[in-house]
């Protein structure tokens, strides 16, 4: 089946512009991850949304950071007033349970704020 | 917490030599062991992953990696390495709660010349 999907693939923002990321994840899995891959670096995690239950939020930087997932499907990451340091790609995840621990990934958006 | 280090950040290897790419992890707890691997303009796909069991896990492609409790490694390694194989390696820990979030090292360059 088809792969979990993020769109755009590439956004070139202004500084202090709002931006919106999305991910569909694979089609029943029930968890889902944001991470974010700064230029030279390894992956930050993000967010966790798992079924109804609350998300866990403990990786977001800063509170111009938001992300919703609506029950098991697409989930949207919202980044406020932009700053330079935002620049990076943000990847999805999803996984069918938790106890598999087995993430897909998806293929990312590269942001970069100007 | 857990903390994630790959000793390289670049492996420079001639093909069909054997090559290992170096992981030590921190953590108070017990954890699950992941290696991914991103080839050059795709996404993240998991090589191999140690849960419980065996020390030695075989992943894809011909790689294996050895799980030491006691030096707190997860080092991956390959017998014979394929142009094919150059690509970005990431070693990953995750708890064994229920989130199944994952803390990554910094990556590794893999680069496999003629």
């Amino acid at each position: 089946g088809a792969g979990v999907s993020q769109s755009p693939s590439n956004k070139v923002t202004e500084k202090g512009k709002d931006v919106e990321l999305r991910c569909d994840p694979i089609s029943g899995h029930t968890a889902l991850y944001w991470y974010r891959q700064r230029l030279g670096q390894g992956l930050e995690f993000l967010i966790y949304f798992q079924g109804n239950s609350a998300p866990d939020k403990s990786g977001l930087p800063s509170d111009r950071f938001s992300a919703e997932r609506t029950g098991e499907s697409v989930s949207t990451l919202t980044i406020q007033r932009t700053q330079q340091e935002d620049s990076a790609v943000y990847l999805c995840a999803s996984s069918r349970l938790t106890g598999s621990y087995e993430q897909y990934f998806g293929p990312g958006t590269r942001l970069t704020v100007t | 917490a857990q903390s994630v280090t790959q000793l390289d950040s670049q492996v420079p290897v001639f093909e069909e030599a054997p090559v290992e790419l170096r992981c030590n992890y921190s953590s108070s707890v017990s954890v699950y062991l992941f290696w991914y691997v991103q080839y050059p303009n795709q996404g993240l796909q998991l090589l191999l992953k140690y849960l419980s069991g065996s020390t030695l896990v075989k992943g894809i492609n011909g790689f294996e990696a050895e799980f030491n409790k006691s030096q707190t490694s997860f080092h991956l390694r390959k017998p014979s390495v394929h142009i094919s194989d150059t690509a970005e390696y990431f070693c990953a820990v995750s708890d064994r709660s229920n989130t199944g979030k994952l803390i990554f090292g910094q990556g590794t360059t893999l680069q496999v010349k003629p």
